[in-house]
């Protein structure tokens, strides 16, 4: 048990589907991250929270869009997406005083048809 | 923009010792960190290196050289359980991270 909890763990979509990626911690943190994991690839970080700042990587398309209400969750929200986004999307957490320590969930595995 | 270079896959048996190396490119540098993934898991982490030098957590070892842009992981005595995959990851600009591919352990009897 990490701390660090996502659902759903598996999700088929649509690409003209919308949904949700939901993640919570239990750890007190008070930074919070996306990354996409695909196959062979590094781990890529997406959306940072940080004190409630957000910090994005400017190559990740506009179908994706974060939410982060409090420092416990953090949503993303994903509206038509590609074939190509299918992948495990991680969430993470940390102090922002130690962010070199991050906590990840176990993500959700998303599959684009 | 940012580079880490790792091996892809490296094997050892059990009770040897192995050093995972990575070298990386970046601007605005802060640290490096390791990651260990399962099959099927989630990242866990292991160590970080902001300043040069060796950090030691039990029997995993972290090492960077900031001049040489360089780290390496060593892990001594292995066990089958360390079978998995290894990533070093910089930190840059304070909050961004960059990973790099992994390196797949694969630990034989």
């Amino acid at each position: 048990e990490t701390g660090v909890t996502q659902t759903p763990r598996h999700l088929v979509m649509g690409m003209t589907n919308k949904k949700s990626l939901k993640c919570e911690q239990h750890l007190g943190h008070n930074a919070m991250y996306w990354y996409k994991q695909s196959a062979k690839k590094p781990l890529e970080l997406m959306f940072v929270y940080s004190l409630e700042e957000r910090v994005e990587n400017n190559s990740v398309p506009s179908r994706f869009s974060p939410e982060c209400p409090n420092s416990s969750h953090l949503f993303l929200h994903l509206h038509t997406l590609q074939p190509e986004d299918s992948a495990l999307y991680l969430c993470a957490s940390s102090q922002e005083s130690s962010i070199n320590e991050q906590f990840f969930g176990p993500g959700t595995r998303l599959t684009v048809l | 923009g940012q580079s880490l270079e790792q091996p892809s896959e490296v094997t050892a048996v059990e009770g040897a010792i192995v050093q995972i190396n990575c070298t990386y490119q970046t601007s605005g540098f802060y640290g490096l960190s390791w990651y260990q993934q399962h099959d099927g898991g989630a990242p866990t982490f292991l160590s970080y290196n902001a300043l040069d030098g060796l950090e030691e957590t039990g029997r995993f070892s972290s090492f960077l050289s900031r001049s040489d842009s360089y780290g390496y992981l060593l892990l001594q005595e292995l066990q089958m359980k360390d079978s998995a995959s290894y990533f070093c990851a910089v930190r840059y600009n304070f909050n961004k991270f960059y990973f790099g591919s992994g390196t797949k352990l694969n630990v034989k009897p």
